[in-house]
């Protein structure tokens, strides 16, 4: 079974161009996270979805970052016009179950490294 | 508001050597903690959790931690290094209810000499 697949692994792009990342979670899986890791610092959450809506986007930095799950499968991150500070590591996650009782194992993509210049 | 503290970016064994890498956390409801592994250009993976069952959890490829409630520590062991461990290691936190979203630790870069 195919894991948790991102697109691209690197992009590199200049600043005030646009960039937009991929995630592909594993088949059935109604959750999918993003998280950002800057450099030298912790890995951060940004949203999470279930299933194609927006369960909770209360780590996204400002409106130049956009994300969306087109009927539920796979994630698109865009960050228009892109910053210096946006620099770093963005990973996608998903797990099967949402439940309060159950706190179901993510699994997270390998990330894609975005850098601004 | 949950936290998560690794103790050392850095840490350094030789092959053979106790393992021992350390992550307090903050929390106030009971927390879900877990321990992740990112070798070099792979993506993260779970090495083990703990979710209130018992305190000490053992994880893949010989790891195992310990939740201290009275400490709030959850710190991650592994007996014997090996060259394979040598990777970034991240301690995490979560709520019940949350689901998979998780505050992480700064991490810890762990070293294994020969």
């Amino acid at each position: 079974e195919a894991g948790v697949t991102q697109f691209p692994s690197h992009s590199v792009i200049e600043k005030g161009q646009t960039v937009t990342l991929r995630c592909d979670p594993i088949s059935g899986h109604d959750n999918l996270y993003w998280y950002r890791r800057v450099m030298g610092k912790e890995i951060k959450f940004l949203l999470h979805f279930v299933k194609e809506s927006k369960q909770d986007e209360s780590g996204m930095p400002n409106n130049r970052f956009l994300a969306e799950r087109t009927g539920g499968t796979y994630s698109t991150l865009k960050v228009q016009p892109a910053e210096l500070e946006d620099s770093g590591v963005y990973f996608c996650a998903s797990s099967q179950e949402w439940s309060k009782e159950i706190n179901t194992e993510a699994f997270f993509g390998q990330g894609t490294r975005l850098t601004v210049v | 508001a949950q936290s998560v503290t690794q103790l050392g970016s850095h840490v350094s064994v030789s092959e053979g050597a106790l393992v021992l890498l350390r992550c307090n956390y903050s929390s106030s409801v009971p927390p879900y903690l877990f321990w992740y592994v990112q070798y070099p250009n792979q993506g993260l993976q779970l090495l083990l959790k703990y979710t209130s069952a018992a305190t000490l959890v053992k994880g893949i490829n010989g790891f195992e931690a310990e939740f201290k409630k009275s400490e709030t520590s959850f710190h991650l062991t592994k007996p014997s290094a090996h060259m394979s461990d040598a990777a970034e290691y991240f301690c995490a936190v979560s709520r019940s209810g949350q689901g998979g979203k998780l505050i992480f630790g700064q991490g810890t870069e762990l070293s294994v000499k020969p």
